[in-house]
């Protein structure tokens, strides 16, 4: 099935770190979301945009919606421990809320 | 905790098998979401209700069948099991389905085919 390209697959940071990660696609999306997924858990959105070039911010989380429309970013801010799980990126092609694409998720591990 | 129940929470079978996993939304919500999430496929999308009526098809194998019942709960049928089914199947459940409208996962059940 069709995936988006997530980036990086995954990343080792230190606590207080700030983290960036993207999701590129080689079709254009009308939704892009961004997801967070605990172990035993199923996803949490966490950011939801919907126009090109919207920033969105949820706390210490900022996502934006690329300007072509084929790609998303997602900032964390001065991480902390809980920040730790994966991460998915999610774009809708088609009106309405079925068919999410999903990214191939980013795991961050918090270095003690 | 999303509000949408998943049972079981494990089932290990054999193949050749047939399953049936649960899923129960949130209360209110009329849509319900099938997705399989695989190491090597992530997360792909199976199929979706909306008030009792298949309302979207995605990457769901003629083996594998779901339905909604009055009640809004669903069941996700897969038969003839094969070593490739192993994997997480999520349920998902919204009011409706505008884009706009927020998914609430459930916590999954883990299926393993010996």
């Amino acid at each position: 099935g069709q995936q988006l390209n997530q980036s990086p697959q995954s990343m080792f940071i230190q606590e207080g770190e700030d983290v960036s990660m993207n999701c590129t696609s080689s079709s254009i999306f009308n939704t892009w979301l961004w997801y967070k997924q605990d172990p035993g858990e199923g996803p949490v959105l966490l950011i939801a945009l919907y126009k090109a070039g919207e920033l969105t911010s949820n706390g210490r989380l900022t996502a934006q919606f690329g300007i072509t429309r084929k790609d998303s970013f997602l900032n964390i801010s001065a991480s902390i421990p809980s920040d730790v799980g994966i991460y998915f990126c999610a774009g809708q092609l088609e009106v309405g809320n079925e068919k999410l694409t999903f990214g191939t998720g980013t795991r961050l591990t918090i270095i003690p | 905790d999303s509000g949408v129940t998943q049972t079981p929470k494990h089932l290990i079978t054999a193949t050749g098998q047939r399953v049936t996993l649960r899923c129960s939304p949130r209360s209110g919500d009329l849509s319900v979401y099938w997705y399989q999430q695989s190491l090597d496929q992530g997360l792909q999308f199976l199929i979706q209700y909306y008030n009792g009526e298949e309302r979207a098809k995605g990457n769901i194998l003629e083996r594998f069948s779901a339905q909604q019942f009055p009640d809004l709960h669903s069941e996700l049928n897969l038969s003839s099991l094969e070593l490739g089914d192993s994997a997480l199947y999520f349920c998902a459940s919204s009011v409706g389905y505008s884009r706009r409208e927020k998914l609430f996962f459930g916590s999954g059940t883990q299926l393993s085919v010996l």
